[in-house]
């Protein structure tokens, strides 16, 4: 199975600033890599896929970048509903293995 | 307005058996491929399976291979997933999720349903 490793976790941060978070693969994932945001007591809500992607609705101040085993995702001007945790996840391979989540506080 | 809910869920001993449905609207349940993930209480997300369209491909994680089914009903825009042999590590909150499949760039899921509590306790 290809490993995320994701980091840091968690993070602090204060409202305007930029942050960024970093996955790694275990091997070369192209760029089949997903980020999500999740709220307590909420289902996770896709950010960006395709390691770029940003997705429809989703703020402009995300974004992703990175290809074959290192991304990242920064946040720029942290707004207060940024404040979550936040999960990379390949599908490069099944299983389609997730990071193990940055709390950003 | 696209929804998937969630049914099933509840407190099962060890060694039982539970039936997640997840019942989609909104878009064309037969033109996509689904994916369940799970979270145990305090943790991360983990994918437990997905399925192709039409139901001829469907691939597990290595914990619940042999033991957890994915199955669907086009027909009646139903996902389901079925677990047998229930162990205290099942215990968690099982989503079910719309998947977009692409073949430049990997499968991404972008519609979640809210979840359905598994308990495992005797």
């Amino acid at each position: 199975d290809i490993q995320i490793t994701q980091s840091p976790s968690p993070l602090s941060a204060s409202v305007g600033d930029r942050v960024t978070i970093t996955c790694r693969a275990s091997q070369s994932i192209i760029n089949f890599l997903n980020w999500y945001q999740q709220k307590p007591g909420t289902a996770p809500k896709l950010l960006i896929s395709a390691a770029s992607n940003l997705q429809s609705g989703v703020p402009s101040r995300f974004s992703g970048s990175g290809s074959g085993t290192d991304f990242t995702l920064a946040i720029n001007s942290l707004q207060p509903e940024d404040f979550a945790t936040y999960y990379c996840q390949q599908t490069y391979n099944t299983p389609h293995t997730f990071g193990q989540g940055t709390k950003l506080e | 307005e696209v929804q998937l809910v969630e049914s099933g869920g509840g407190l099962v001993q060890p060694g039982g058996s539970l039936r997640l449905s997840c019942e989609v609207s909104g878009f064309s349940f037969s033109s996509y491929w689904m994916t369940w993930v799970r979270q145990a209480p305090g943790k991360g997300l983990e994918w437990v399976a997905n399925i192709k369209q039409d139901g001829s491909e469907v691939s597990y994680v290595d914990s619940v291979r042999g033991r957890f089914t994915v199955s669907r009903d086009n027909a009646k825009n139903s996902l389901y997933l079925q677990m047998n042999g229930l162990g205290a590590e099942d215990t968690a909150v099982y989503y079910c999720a719309r998947t977009q499949n692409d073949f430049w760039s990997g499968q991404s899921s972008d519609y979640w349903g809210q979840g359905t509590l598994v308990t495992v306790s005797s």
